[in-house]
């Protein structure tokens, strides 16, 4: 079946950026979604892309797609503690508009 | 906030006993989903529901069924609670007016089947 691999686990030093990496299998996947949960909650979507998007910016978040090499990257600028969380990678499977998750990425940023 | 209430939110249940879940939406979308959460396997998909009446199984459907009378609750019932059931279960609501699919999630309930 299709599959989402992200990297566990990141830390950063509090003000750097962080970049988390998502790679998928589904060719035909139409949109990529990065989403974010904190401890004891539900999913929070930040943002997603349209397949035949190279970049996407919205405020200190950029996602890049490389369709080409199925690779997908969600940058967060000046990261704050309040940052600290898990991040989801999905994409959307075909056209049934279900969503296919990665393992997720824990996000530690240090003071 | 996307109105998207769970109940019950914590749950602890015997090996055995059957257990249903309750997602209810105050946003009219057509499109409901449950998910669970487990260590290492991020979110899987259970069940989902296009409609009324309209459901279709997931990828880990098994052990797990599924009802959808009303366009605002959508319930997932465990038959027979076993302990591989034991994980944190979201439910989730897309609209069909979006293309782009997103979903938004409730706040999510954790079971413990002992």
């Amino acid at each position: 079946g299709e599959d989402v691999e992200q990297s566990l686990f990141l830390s950063v030093r509090e003000g750097d950026s962080s970049v988390i990496n998502c790679t998928y299998t589904d060719s035909s996947s139409t949109y990529l979604y990065w989403y974010k949960q904190e401890p004891g909650a539900g999913l929070q979507l930040l943002t997603y892309i349209f397949s035949n998007m190279d970049m996407k910016q919205d405020q200190r978040l950029t996602v890049l797609l490389n369709k080409k090499d199925k690779h997908l990257s969600l940058r967060i600028a000046d990261t704050q503690t309040g940052d600290s969380a898990i991040y989801f990678c999905a994409c959307a499977s075909g056209n049934t508009g279900k969503l296919i998750f990665g393992q997720g990425t824990t996000l530690q940023v240090k003071p | 906030d996307a109105g998207i209430t769970q109940s019950p939110r914590h749950k602890v249940t015997e090996t055995g006993t059957p257990v249903t879940l309750r997602c209810h939406q105050t946003e009219n979308h057509r499109y409901m989903y449950w998910y669970r959460q487990d260590p290492g396997h991020g979110l899987r998909l259970i069940h989902y529901s296009y409609g009324v009446k309209d459901t279709d199984k997931g990828e880990v459907s098994d052990g797990y069924s599924v009802s959808r009378s009303k366009t605002e609750d959508f319930l997932l019932t465990l038959e027979s609670a076993t302990s591989s059931q034991t994980s944190v279960y979201f439910c989730a609501i897309s609209d069909e007016g979006k293309p782009s699919y997103e979903q938004y999630f409730g706040p999510g309930t954790r079971l413990t089947v002992t």
